[in-house]
């Protein structure tokens, strides 16, 4: 079964600074793709970023960016030039293309001081 | 930009008392789910749905929970009769895929589900 793991509950970073936030996984599968969502107070659930297994090149999406290790199974999500709108829940995700579902880590909170 | 939607953005029920929560997908979207978020927890996955069929559920997804889509714009998640620990949020997703650029799951804003 696979499984992802957030193993920081919570960080903080200082408005303008850059912060990573980890995330490792475990599959055996080798079809599977790799997400981060943001989740603010509102609860609602926003895609931040997204990697597939195949791409060996690490996504970004402007101020994010991923560092994908596929060996260590290790994917993690840099925030550059922090914003306040960036606090939030952050979870870490994967998808299964054989089942189709996604499993989330436990997430990680973002606090983003002025 | 289309959105997924979900109805009511909160539910009050007794124990015992069955409820229906409603979604409408993106209209060209083809998979549809629901994930349920206990506060201050993970969100889990409970059901997946394709071809007007359950095509994955967890363990969590017992025979007290079922899915419909009943038309062509609905997707709704029943619980029959509700127990204490069913309080959570109820997150529908749907996507257009599960390959490629297609597999990304759009959410829907929840609904609070509050058992008293």
């Amino acid at each position: 079964a696979q499984t992802v793991t957030q193993s920081q509950p919570e960080m903080s970073v200082q408005e303008a600074e850059t912060v990573t936030l980890s995330c490792t996984y475990d599959t055996s599968e080798s079809n599977y793709y790799l997400f981060w969502y943001k989740q603010p107070p509102s609860r609602q659930m926003i895609l931040v970023i997204r990697q597939e297994a195949y791409k060996q090149q690490n996504a970004t999406e402007n101020r994010f960016s991923v560092n994908f290790q596929k060996a260590a199974k290790s994917f993690s999500l840099k925030i550059s030039d922090s914003q306040l709108g960036d606090t939030a829940m952050y979870f870490c995700a994967f998808f299964s293309g054989n089942t189709g579902k996604l499993i989330f880590g436990q997430g990680t909170t973002l606090q983003v001081k002025p | 930009e289309p959105e997924v939607t979900q109805t009511p953005s909160h539910q009050v029920t007794q124990m015992g008392q069955e409820v229906i929560l409603r979604c409408v997908p993106i209209s060209n979207h083809l998979y549809f789910y629901w994930y349920r978020q206990i506060l201050g927890q993970k969100v889990e996955f409970l059901v997946s749905f394709y071809n007007n069929e359950i095509s994955e559920k967890s363990e969590i997804f017992d025979d007290q929970f079922s899915v419909e889509r009943p038309d062509g714009s609905n997707f709704t998640l029943k619980i029959r009769s509700t127990k204490l620990e069913d309080s959570a949020m109820y997150f529908c997703a749907s996507s257009a895929g599960t390959s490629g650029g297609y597999n990304e799951q759009f959410f829907g804003p929840g609904t609070r589900l509050t058992v008293l």
